[in-house]
């Protein structure tokens, strides 16, 4: 069945550097991938869809690129600030299945 | 729109009791989901469905749990008896129209089995 991984440590930066969080995949070609952010006590909140075809998506300072080959997503903050932490989960599109996320946290 | 509305937000019951959490997803999306979320096996989809119809219902765990939609407005799960080991936060997701567009999440409800 397919499995998807994402790094189970928190990732503490500071204040106005990149984050980078990785999604990895393996058992499954996913059409697209889904990326969502959850505050604690919160249900999820869809923040990016990319596709296969696509390499690269942004919005705003977020921005996710998709490599097929490596069955992999990277998820970047660019100019990160304190309310950027929280859980980020990637989801592989067509089967509903979400990895365990990563917390990620900001100081000042 | 008020967004995804679950009831109850908390529940506490016991050990052979019956539970039943129920949604109320956005009007007009025609897709339903419930998810269960944990500390040790993260989010996990229990069912989805699809105009009212359930298309995938393979991450129901076991005969103790069912889910009904008798319309587009309303959902329910239901557990029946309750163990310990369903004590979980249970998510309602609605999207316009399939898995592949934004789904929105309701605010959960925390369920503990004693």
């Amino acid at each position: 069945s397919q499995k998807i991984e994402q790094n189970s440590e928190a990732l503490n930066i500071q204040e106005g550097k990149t984050a980078t969080l990785t999604c990895n995949y393996t058992n499954y070609s996913p059409a697209y991938l889904q990326w969502y952010r959850q505050d604690p006590g919160r249900g999820p909140v869809f923040l990016l869809l990319i596709r296969e075809n696509e390499k690269e998506k942004r919005k705003e300072r977020l921005k996710v690129t998709f490599d097929t080959t490596l069955k992999q997503s990277l998820f970047h903050i660019t100019a990160s600030q304190p309310a950027d932490s929280a859980t980020y989960l990637c989801a592989l599109g067509g089967t509903l299945t979400f990895g365990k996320g990563t917390m990620l946290l900001v100081s000042p | 729109d008020a967004g995804v509305i679950q009831s109850p937000r908390h529940e506490v019951t016991e050990m052979g009791q019956e539970v039943t959490l129920r949604c109320k997803p956005i009007s007009g999306h025609n897709s339903l989901f419930w998810y269960r979320q944990t500390m040790m096996r993260g989010l996990e989809l229990l069912i989805y469905f699809n105009n009212n119809v359930p298309i995938d219902d393979s991450g129901m765990p076991e005969d103790r749990f069912s889910a009904k939609m008798p319309n587009a407005s309303f959902s329910t799960l239901k557990i029946q008896p309750s163990e310990p080991r369903d004590s979980a936060v249970y998510f309602c997701a609605s999207s316009l129209a399939g898995p592949e567009y934004e789904q929105f999440f309701g605010p959960g409800t925390r369920l503990t089995v004693l």
